[in-house]
Order: structure tokens, then C-alpha cells, then sequence
């Protein structure tokens, strides 16, 4: 149990194109799910959570406008990176929590901005 | 603040050695504590967790970790490392509650001799 999948696992786009990405809990209800960053050799830093039905919380630095956050359901959560830049390319990981204190990550997705 | 500190960025051991990641955390209340394996490229994890109760948790793949509220430590131990362990560990605390944050360590590399 407690699997949650993220779509895609790779993404290649052009400079100043939209990319979206979703984070789903596939066998639970995630109340909660978070979004964090990941670059090379670094630790995961957390940009923002979300919770059903209500607007994300944005770490500090993080660009509300440029990093939208959608979680409309109990089950999803999307990351659309507006007008992609080369400097957005990095690896993006969700993880959704039931509740409990503990937080379950999907694979991760691999975002290229050319 | 929290924070975690992982002091070990790279580690070498000889397979069938044993193995012993540190983590201190600091962190006001009673933390929930975890260790998580990331795999290049791919997400994370979860190896143990320390919630309460017994000190000495025991997690998959044969890791076990001890809680020292005294040393403010989680550290990760494993009698016979494995080639197969080769990957990125990180230490992190929970907030719990309603926030439910998760702050990592900045994560140690594991390599894994012949």
C-alpha cells in the first residue's frame, strides 16, 4: 500500500514553454501532499504543500507565480512550471500524506529545460 | 530552527563491512525521525522510522537506526553492507502535526567496494 506515482518521469521542453506534472496516491487519500526540488548531489528542499481543496503553502523563495500548484482532489496534485527557464531543470519529487505523520514520494520526474 | 545534519558526505566501505550513517537533528519537541534510500535517478525510500517507544528501530534491507534523545542522533547502522547498498541516505525529522513538514539531511553518499 501507500504508492504514489508521478506522470511523466522525464520531460524535455523548450525555453519559456508551461510544463505540467502530476503527483497521484494511487491506494490511499492524500489530505496532504508536498512538492520538493532536487539538484544534482543535493538534498530534496521543500518548495510548497498543498492540501485538498485549498491553496498551496510556498517555502520561502519559492515563486507562487512561477511554480503553480493544484491539488483538486483527494487522490492528485499537480506542478506546472510557468515559462520554463534552463535554471528550472532539476529533478521534481511529490509525496502525498494520509495524515499520519509520515509522508510516501513518488519516483520523480526529470525536468529538462533546453 | 530545525535542521538536520548529516556530517558524512561520502562514505566507502568494503562489502560485508559494517556501516554506520550519522544524523543529529535539532528539533524542540519530540521528533519523528526517518531514514530514507534514494537510488540515482530515482525517489525515495523509506528505510525506518522513529515515532516512539523503542529506541532501536529496525527497518527493511536489514538497517536499523537508534534514537539518542541525550545525543540528539538517529544514526543508521547495518552489521554487512551489501554491493547492492550503494546509494544516497538521508536522515530526516518530521514536524508532524499539522504541518506535517519533512526537513532532510543534506545526505551521505554510500559506495560499496568488492
Amino acid at each position: 500500500g501507500a504508492v504514489v506515482s508521478q506522470h511523466p518521469s522525464r520531460v524535455i521542453c523548450k525555453s519559456g514553454t508551461s510544463v505540467k506534472i502530476e503527483c497521484r496516491s494511487l491506494d490511499f487519500q492524500a489530505t496532504t501532499m508536498f512538492w520538493y526540488r532536487q539538484f544534482p548531489k543535493q538534498s530534496l528542499m521543500l518548495m510548497a504543500t498543498s492540501n485538498e481543496g485549498s491553496k498551496a503553502t510556498y517555502e520561502q523563495g519559492v515563486e507562487k507565480d512561477k511554480f503553480l500548484i493544484n491539488h483538486a482532489s483527494l487522490t492528485l496534485s499537480t506542478l506546472t512550471v510557468t515559462s520554463a527557464h534552463p535554471e528550472d531543470s532539476s529533478f521534481y519529487i511529490c509525496s502525498a500524506s494520509g495524515g499520519r505523520n509520515e509522508q510516501f514520494f513518488g519516483p520523480g520526474t526529470r525536468l529538462t529545460v533546453l | 530552527a530545525q535542521s538536520v545534519t548529516q556530517p558524512d558526505i561520502h562514505i566507502t566501505v568494503s562489502e560485508g563491512a559494517s556501516l554506520e550513517l550519522r544524523c543529529n537533528y535539532s528539533y524542540g519537541a519530540t521528533p519523528y525521525l526517518f531514514w530514507y534510500v534514494q537510488s540515482p535517478g530515482q525517489g525515495l525510500q523509506l528505510l525506518l522510522k522513529y515515532f516512539s517507544g523503542d529506541t532501536l528501530v529496525q527497518g527493511i534491507k536489514g538497517f536499523e537506526a537508534e534514537f539518542k534523545r541525550s545525543q540528539s542522533s538517529f544514526n543508521l547502522r547495518k552489521p554487512s553492507v551489501h554491493w547492492s547498498d550503494a546509494a544516497e541516505y538521508f536522515c530526516a525529522v518530521g514536524t508532524g502535526g499539522a504541518t506535517n513538514k519533512l526537513i532532510f539531511g543534506t545526505g551521505t553518499l554510500l559506495a560499496v567496494q568488492p
